[in-house]
């Protein structure tokens, strides 16, 4: 049982490049989200997704886009890279009692 | 909207000092939870509780205790005789939660603690 997986760990883009950052988890959840984290900014949801084939945005949705085509992935993709999206980001999965934390991926655009 | 208050941006205290870290929060919702999450440095988000809006009763697992007031809006978290491993970011979040609703986790901007030795 390995919860919730992020890859990459770390990863360096220039600006304009576009990436995926991957997220999966095992548990068989519904409830999946995409968070970023800022120095004094708390977590910020990006995104989230309540079941296969359907997805929502957070508050701070731009630059940014998701699909969930199984239950177990939810990968989060930058268009476009901006230094503003420099930033830590968590995948999270949410059972009945807990909601679970991926590793994160610290990125950095330069 | 759902909303969640950590006024103090950073605490330090002396090892053995006992600390709080306040919460306060906003929701419309008659049935809501309450989180508390722990970032030490090596940076993961480390579950500590979860508590559900119709459960005032306090709880104490340890050093840490919670004090959950529905009247003041507030989830209280202390921690007894602190140590130099209790040094992390600590986060309060609240949400809608049940078969019928999925809203996401509302986090606070954390609590920065320093614990001393």
């Amino acid at each position: 049982n390995a919860g919730v997986t992020q890859t990459p760990k770390f990863q360096v883009l220039k600006t304009g490049q576009s990436m995926t950052l991957q997220c999966a988890q095992d548990m068989n959840h519904e409830y999946m989200s995409w968070y970023r984290q800022d120095p004094g900014m708390g977590l910020r949801l990006i995104h989230y997704s309540v079941g296969a084939g359907i997805t929502d945005q957070g508050e701070v949705p731009n630059g940014y886009n998701v699909s969930r085509s199984t239950t177990e992935d939810f990968p989060l993709r930058l268009l476009s890279a901006a230094p503003s999206q420099t930033s830590v980001y968590f995948c999270a999965s949410r059972g009945y009692r807990e909601q679970y934390f991926g590793p994160g991926t610290r990125l950095t655009v330069t | 909207a759902q909303k969640v208050t950590q006024a103090q941006t950073e605490i330090s205290v002396v090892e053995k000092e006992d600390v709080t870290l306040d919460c306060v929060y906003e929701t419309r919702d008659t049935t809501y939870y309450l989180f508390w999450y722990k970032q030490p440095p090596s940076g993961e988000l480390v579950f500590l509780i979860r508590r559900n809006s119709f459960d005032e009763q306090n709880e104490i697992s340890g050093r840490y205790s919670w004090n959950f007031q529905k009247s003041t809006s507030s989830f209280n978290f202390t921690i007894t005789a602190s140590q130099v491993v209790d040094s992390a970011v600590y986060f309060c979040a609240l949400t809608s939660w049940g078969p019928l609703a999925n809203t996401p986790l509302v986090f606070g901007k954390g609590t920065r603690l320093s614990v001393i030795a």
